[in-house]
């Protein structure tokens, strides 16, 4: 069965460093999409991306944060200066499109910003 | 704006007890309505969803039924095994071309044999 896949599943980093979150969608997917959860509170959209521009974006998506598919197949989200704040779990999603559909997930990537 | 709220946690129940999670939304329009699952290690992973009013969702033995009128969602299963536990998600996706998942705060589940 077709996954959504992230790498790297966990990620230390120093305050201030750049982090690149790498993500493959599924395969014939057009929509990808950034969640996070920070420890004990809700999921929270970040991006969603389509035709090689973003969507929409919420407020948390700053000029710190950036999306980009560099090929046919990965989507990432860069941090390009960390904070302690942005220590979270990271998902990556992908859907099929237009109308109502569901969103693939993949595993999720625990950033840990020290 | 839309928002989710949903049963806190944790739940703890024993094998082939009834299970509900309550699940309430605030939306304009008709929001479309899901329950994601993630088991331990594992990524957000669709349980069941349903599009519009009286619609109901069900999948592995939870239903879920989309009521306009108390504007819930609620999350059943008439008897959990202890493969169920796991945290429970329930998001809504608002009206229209909106496609972002609005999350209530997840529930977790542990079910004892």
């Amino acid at each position: 069965e077709p996954e959504v896949t992230q790498t790297p599943s966990h990620q230390v980093t120093q305050m201030g460093q750049e982090v690149i979150l790498r993500c493959v969608p599924i395969s014939n997917h057009l929509y990808f999409y950034w969640y996070r959860q920070i420890l004990g509170q809700k999921v929270e959209f970040l991006v969603s991306f389509y035709n090689n521009e973003i969507s929409e974006k919420s407020e948390i998506f700053d000029d710190q944060f950036s999306v980009e598919r560099p090929d046919g197949s990965n989507f990432t989200l860069k941090i390009r200066s960390t904070k302690l704040e942005d220590s979270a779990m990271y998902f990556c999603a992908s859907s099929e499109e237009v109308r109502v559909t569901e969103a693939f997930f993949g595993q999720g990537t625990r950033l840990t910003v020290v | 704006g839309n928002s989710v709220t949903q049963m806190e946690g944790p739940v703890t129940l024993s094998e082939e007890a009834f299970l509900t999670i309550n699940c309430t939304y605030t939306a304009t329009g008709y929001p479309s309505l899901f329950w994601y699952v993630q088991y331990p290690g594992e990524g957000l992973q669709l349980l069941l969803k349903a599009t519009k009013a009286d619609d109901k969702g069900s999948n592995k033995g939870f239903e879920a039924t989309y009521r306009k009128e108390t504007t819930s969602f609620h999350l059943e299963k008439g008897s959990v095994q202890v493969s169920d536990s796991a945290v429970y998600f329930c998001a809504l996706r608002g009206a229209g071309n909106n496609r972002k998942l609005i999350w209530g705060l997840g529930t977790s589940l542990a079910v004892n044999p």
